[in-house]
């Protein structure tokens, strides 16, 4: 089974700064998807940003990129010029490429990071 | 707006109380899958339909059970609910693959 790791509980930033989120995940497969998705106050899950594990160039938006270390089987989060309304959880997400009945294909989530953006 | 929709939004209830909760996938969409989102769980998925059939389980509890409709819209039933019921339930759908999957607002159960 795959896991996903988040090892900051809580990050803090000040607003206009850069700010890295850690994941790692841990599976036998060689083909999945990697999300983040974004937990604003209002609950909401919002996608953040997808990454295709076949893909070695590193998925952009906007201001949010990602490092894409598939070897050693990371994946964070940068966001840059940090603004207020970034301040949310932050789930990091797997998701396997071999569903259609070989079992679940939904999303494996990690535990979360909690955002703080300091004015 | 994801395009899937969730009732209720809000649900208070009692111990031993049965509720049931409602989702409409996206369109087009025929995989939905449960998730609860507790303080101390994080996001644990449910179980999963596609196309009518369920396609697995993961931590759901046997008081709790689920089905898909022809309409492809689908419910959650939980039953002789616990005070440790209390949580965020989200449903999401996606196409079969790829991709990602699109979340509902959430139903939030209180048990009291």
């Amino acid at each position: 089974a795959q896991t996903v790791t988040q090892s900051q509980p809580e990050m803090s930033v000040q607003e206009a700064e850069t700010v890295t989120l850690s994941c790692t995940y841990d599976t036998s497969e060689s083909d999945y998807y990697l999300f983040w998705y974004k937990q604003p106050p209002s609950r909401q899950m919002i996608l953040v940003i997808r990454q295709e594990a076949y893909k070695q160039q590193n998925a952009t938006e906007n201001r949010f990129s990602v490092n894409f270390q598939k070897a050693a089987k990371s994946f964070s989060l940068k966001i840059s010029d940090s603004q207020l309304g970034d301040a949310a959880m932050y789930f990091c997400a797997y998701r396997s490429a071999y569903g259609g009945g070989r079992g679940a294909d939904g999303l494996t989530f990690g535990k979360g990071t909690h955002l703080i953006i300091q004015p | 707006d994801s395009g899937v929709t969730q009732t209720p939004k809000h649900l208070i209830t009692a111990t031993g109380q049965r509720v049931t909760l409602r989702c409409s996938p996206r369109s087009g969409d025929l995989s939905v899958y449960w998730y609860q989102q507790s303080l101390d769980q994080g996001l644990q998925f449910l179980i999963q339909y596609y196309n009518g059939e369920e396609r697995a389980k993961g931590n759901i509890l046997e008081r709790f059970s689920a089905q898909q409709f022809p309409d492809l819209h689908s419910e959650l039933n939980l039953s002789s609910l616990e005070l440790g019921d209390s949580a965020l339930y989200f449903c999401a759908s996606s196409v079969d693959l790829p991709g990602e999957l699109f979340f509902g607002e959430g139903s939030r159960l209180t048990v009291l």
